[in-house]
Parts: structure tokens; sequence; C-alpha cells
């Protein structure tokens, strides 16, 4: 039990739905990320949220919006995605702290499959 | 190119084996973070490493940072069946914090 949760782990759908991901952290951190991962390549970061303020999104297409409505929770609408965002997307939390390199506490996933 | 490159990509060994994993990069991070992610589960920190020639153990697991800060290695002693998985090396830049990830290594352990 990692205290990072992410629902649903697995999701199939079209090109056209739209449909939302979440996670939601137990620690008491203070940042929120999203990651994209695939096969053979790096970890993607996407969004990063500190104190619930956007801090960085890294060039993500705009058929992916985050949200973050407290520090315990964050969302990942998606629509119009392409087959090539098809992925595993993983949420993970930190204690954010000025100096550290504090660690990552990761959830387990969605599977997403975009047919 | 990748900042982190992580060798070997993938790894099978029989049990009891030793192994080495290496990440490596032109650039100089203010630390560098290994973990570990089994199937359907996300990935799990098994260590930091902070300063230039730092060498940490975690059991049958060896971990060292480069004099430069470029480059880390994990050695693994003995290797168990319960080991395998996708090893992955993440480094925090020395400017801005961000925290960027290796390719990973992915290690069978048969028995």
């Amino acid at each position: 039990e990692t205290g990072v949760t992410q629902t649903p782990r697995h999701l199939v759908m079209g090109m056209t739905n739209k449909k939302s991901l979440k996670c939601e952290q137990h620690l008491g951190h203070n940042a929120m990320y999203w990651y994209k991962q695939s096969a053979k390549k790096p970890l993607e970061l996407m969004f990063v949220y500190s104190l619930e303020e956007r801090v960085e999104n890294n060039s993500v297409p705009s058929r992916f919006s985050p949200e973050c409505p407290n520090s315990s929770h964050l969302f990942l609408h998606l629509h119009t995605l392409q087959p090539e965002d098809s992925a595993l997307y993983l949420c993970a939390s930190s204690q954010d702290d000025s100096g550290l390199s504090p660690p990552q506490y990761f959830g387990p996933g969605t599977r997403l499959t975009v047919l | 190119t990748q900042l982190l490159e992580q060798s070997p990509q993938f790894l099978s060994i029989q049990e009891g084996e030793n192994l080495t994993v290496y990440c490596n990069s032109s650039s100089v991070f203010s630390s560098l973070q290994w973990y570990r992610q089994e199937p359907g589960e996300g990935p799990v920190l098994l260590v930091t490493v902070v300063t230039g020639g730092e060498v940490k153990k975690l059991k049958r697991l060896t971990f060292q940072f480069g004099d430069a800060r470029k480059d880390s290695s994990l050695h693994i002693t003995a290797a168990q069946p319960g080991d395998t998985g996708l090893y992955l090396c993440a480094g925090h830049m020395e400017y801005g914090n961000k925290l960027v990830f290796g390719a990973g290594t992915i290690l069978r352990v048969k028995s």
C-alpha cells in the first residue's frame, strides 16, 4: 500500500469519448504529478501541481486537461484522444521542501487503450 | 537523445548470479534515485543518493553515485526471483529540481 490510489485501473475508450482519470493521495503531500509511461521509453512528466497550483506543463496536447481541486486529489480529463495516447498513466505525490530531493510515491497506474 | 541512459535494457539471469545495472548522463544531478516497478504496479523508491562517490547498501543491493554526480550503478548480489522487475533511475536536475527518468532495465531472475 503506497498511499496513492488511482481509478480506474484499466480504461478502453474510443477516439470520440470523454473520460477522466482520478488520483487520490493519503500521505499529506503538497505536490502531485501525472506521468505517461510507454514501453521502452522513459517516464514522461506531463503535469506538476504544487500546493494545488499547476507549476509545470510539459508541452502536453490540449486533449489532456488536468484538474487539482485540493491537495489530495488530482484528475486527468481526456477527450478526442489518439491511438498513440495508449499507455500507462501514473500519478505520484511528494512532499516538496525547498533544498531537498523528495521521493515520489506512485499509484498503480491506469492502463489506457485508445481504439 | 535521452538525458539518462540505462543499460542494459533487458537482463535475464539465473538465481544466485550477480549483476550490475548502469545509469549514465552527461548532465550533473543534485541527487539520483532508484525505483523498482513490478507488473501492474507503480514504481517504488529503493534509494536516494546525494553525495558524489556515495555508496548505499540495501540488503543484497548496492547503489553507487559517481564522483561527478553524472552516473550511478546498481549491483545485486546473489539475485533472487523476487528481484524481478523494472529498475528505473531518476535524477533531480541541479537547477529547477525537475526529476528525469531513464527508460529502465527489465530484470528477470529465473529459478
